[in-house]
């Protein structure tokens, strides 16, 4: 049962461009969301979160978006640059009585910036 | 300010075999997470230690172990080991928020 999906395995953007990668899960105890860009030989890399109070978050060039009604984030990256080309992973943890911080993933979007 | 640090890096064992990775927190930190990420995958968790005890457990057999230190630094345990059990093992710290991942240990079952 894969409750976190990104359903994209891949995305070739050219450089410059907007990239963005989505994601959607399917438990409504999700509560805060993550995405993480994964270079090989590298562990996962922490990029930027969101709350579920919150339906937009931004940092630089990266911003998040979450809808809770239909259970979907994305992520987007303007202007893409060649450094970006990476694996990027979205997250999800679930609260369960103040406990946390389990996260539960997708499988991943291999994204390619072609310069 | 060192980040979250696995040993080794790298390990090859034969089926059967028992296998022990190590992991040093991020500095502040006092929970640590073990996952494991198969080829294609997304990391899968395997469980979380607070305070030198398990607080939570994904789905995984009791072959896999650990442990967390007065330090806060943690070790995994996998006896019996079985080929599907190659994979990236990483280890993840936090103390509130974010979760911070190490580089991992790639692990070979031949």
């Amino acid at each position: 049962d894969q409750q976190v999906k990104q359903n994209s395995p891949s995305l070739s953007v050219q450089e410059g461009r907007i990239s963005i990668l989505n994601c959607d899960y399917t438990n409504s105890m999700f509560d805060y969301f993550l995405w993480y860009k994964k270079y090989p030989a590298e562990g996962p890399t922490f990029l930027i979160s969101i709350s579920s109070i919150k339906d937009k978050n931004e940092d630089g060039r990266f911003t998040v978006f979450l809808n809770k009604s239909a259970k979907h984030l994305s992520l987007h990256i303007v202007p893409s640059q060649p450094g970006d080309s990476a694996v990027y992973f979205c997250a999800a943890s679930p609260i369960y009585g103040g406990a946390t911080n389990k996260l539960i993933f997708g499988t991943g979007t291999l994204l390619a910036v072609q310069p | 300010d060192a980040g979250v640090t696995q040993s080794p890096t790298h390990l090859i064992k034969t089926r059967g075999q028992q296998v022990t990775l190590r992991c040093s927190p991020k500095s502040g930190h006092d929970t640590v997470s073990w996952y494991q990420q198969a080829l294609g995958q997304g990391p899968q968790f395997i469980f979380q230690y607070y305070e030198e005890e398990e607080r939570q457990r994904g789905n995984f057999p009791d072959r896999f172990s650990g442990h967390q230190f007065p330090n806060y630094s943690s070790e995994l345990n996998v006896n019996a080991l079985l080929l599907g059990d190659s994979a990236l093992y990483l280890c993840a710290s936090h103390r509130t928020g974010v979760v911070y991942f190490g580089p991992g240990t790639r692990l070979l079952v031949l």
